[in-house]
């Protein structure tokens, strides 16, 4: 059975500082990986997602994730956090075998102070 | 597009009571999930909706809760009693056939049990 663990619950940051949230997943086949963030009293969000490919996935608004198999990591990080970035991260993973069943994490609470 | 919309945004109630909530995914898309999201976890699937059949509600109580989906379109969850530890933020969230591995999320309901 697959299973996703976020290793750190609160991640405290200041502004324009390098974060990296953690993410280790389990599972027996091919996989595919998210992470969402949920802004308070809203729902989850895609950040960005690894399907295929480049191993390297980039959102919009400057964060990077790295899929490494032998691992089975799937780190998010950010080179330079704002303020506006204080919400809940959640990594999730889905079994590439059908289906539509996604697994998440229990999310990082990043909070950036000024 | 319109979004997920969830209704209501917030409810309380006491331990016994019925509660119910309401989901109108993006116009269009078939897939359809219930979450259940307990302070300081991350969501967990309840249900999940192919059109007007259930694909998989292998982690739904079903002594207590129900959930339909019968014109395949919007969909509702109650819960019947309820208790305490039913307390949560339920999310709805949809997936359409031109974006298959993304999930969009309603805003949730919060329900508080007392």
């Amino acid at each position: 059975a697959q299973s996703v663990t976020q290793l750190d619950s609160q991640v405290p940051v200041f502004e324009e500082a390098p974060v990296e949230l953690r993410c280790n997943y389990s599972s027996s086949v091919s996989v595919y990986l998210f992470w969402y963030v949920q802004y308070p009293n809203q729902g989850l969000q895609l950040l960005l997602k690894y399907l295929s490919g480049s191993t390297l996935v980039e959102s919009i608004n400057g964060f990077e994730a790295e899929f490494n198999k032998s691992q089975t990591s799937f780190h998010l990080r950010k080179p330079s956090v704002h303020i506006s970035d204080t919400a809940e991260y959640f990594c999730a993973v889905r079994e590439n075998t059908g289906g539509f069943k996604t697994i998440f994490g229990a999310g990082t609470r990043l909070f950036v102070k000024a | 597009e319109a979004g997920v919309a969830q209704s209501p945004r917030y409810k309380i109630i006491e331990k016994r009571q019925s509660v119910a909530f309401w989901c109108n995914p993006i116009s269009g898309h078939a897939t359809l999930y219930w979450y259940q999201q307990i302070l300081g976890q991350g969501p967990k699937l309840l249900i999940q909706f192919q059109n007007n059949g259930v694909v998989d509600d292998s982690q739904l109580p079903k002594d207590r809760f129900s959930a339909e989906r019968l014109k395949g379109v919007d969909s509702t969850l109650k819960i019947q009693p309820a208790k305490l530890e039913d307390s949560a933020v339920y999310l709805c969230a949809s997936i359409g056939q031109e974006r298959p591995n993304e999930q969009f999320f309603g805003p949730g309901t919060r329900l508080t049990v007392l």
